[in-house]
């Protein structure tokens, strides 16, 4: 089955301790994206990556970081968790170039609360 | 700037009604692609319909259509025939790049309310 899998779907930490949540997807995609919900704000993109060893930042990227090493995973890493990255957070993928869309396959999502 | 504006925070609905769910778009690019997704309660991400910049007509998806108007970058979603599944929230999204090489920005939201 093609999906999006994130891992774990749901955390509780506290502040400054380093925390990875994965991303893994089976569809050969070529771009994988992270994103943060917060109400009222809809979906704000943390970092991308448009391919293996390339990543660029969103609109929301610090205190975040993620590798692109393999094309298939896309981890998100809080090195220092802070309260304010409590949210919701997705992965989604999707193919690239003239014969696609483009449209995102999303995750279920991880909901992560920092104490 | 913001680049997807969603300007209806909630909107309520009757079952069996239409409703049009509205998105303004800002982009410089010739080349882009529109998307909306639907996230229920559960919270998951439903594609539900796509409109490339260059397509002529407007895309239908079933009961979802969208309302096309390049001119005045607006990109508003029509379901007909409401149903009380369709509560929910939805989003509004642009890929600039042809025809998906770029980042893909969403907007705010708007909460759909269905009722019977």
């Amino acid at each position: 089955e093609a999906q999006v899998t994130q891992n774990p779907r749901y955390l509780i930490t506290v502040t400054g301790k380093k925390l990875t949540v994965t991303c893994s997807q089976n569809m050969n995609h070529e771009y994988m994206s992270w994103y943060r919900q917060d109400p009222g704000l809809g979906l704000r993109q943390i970092y991308y990556s448009m391919n293996v060893e390339v990543t660029d930042k969103g609109d929301v990227p610090e205190g975040y970081k993620v590798s692109r090493k393999e094309k298939r995973n896309f981890p998100l890493i809080l090195e220092s968790p802070s309260p304010n990255q409590t949210s919701l957070y997705f992965c989604a993928s999707s193919l690239l170039g003239a014969s696609n869309t483009g449209e995102l396959f999303f995750g279920e999502g991880s909901r992560l609360t920092v104490l | 700037a913001q680049k997807i504006t969603q300007t209806q925070p909630g909107m309520f609905v009757q079952e069996k009604e239409a409703v049009t769910l509205d998105c303004t778009y800002d982009t410089s690019d010739p080349s882009y692609g529109l998307f909306w997704y639907k996230q229920p309660s559960s919270g998951e991400m439903i594609f539900l319909i796509y409109q490339g910049s260059y397509d002529q007509q407007n895309a239908t998806e079933g009961r979802y259509s969208l309302n096309f108007q390049k001119a005045r970058k607006s990109a508003n979603l029509v379901i007909s025939a409401s149903q009380l599944g369709d509560s929910a929230m939805y989003f509004c999204a642009m890929r600039e790049g042809y025809p998906s090489d770029g980042a893909l920005i969403f907007g705010k939201g708007t909460t759909l309310s269905v009722s019977s």
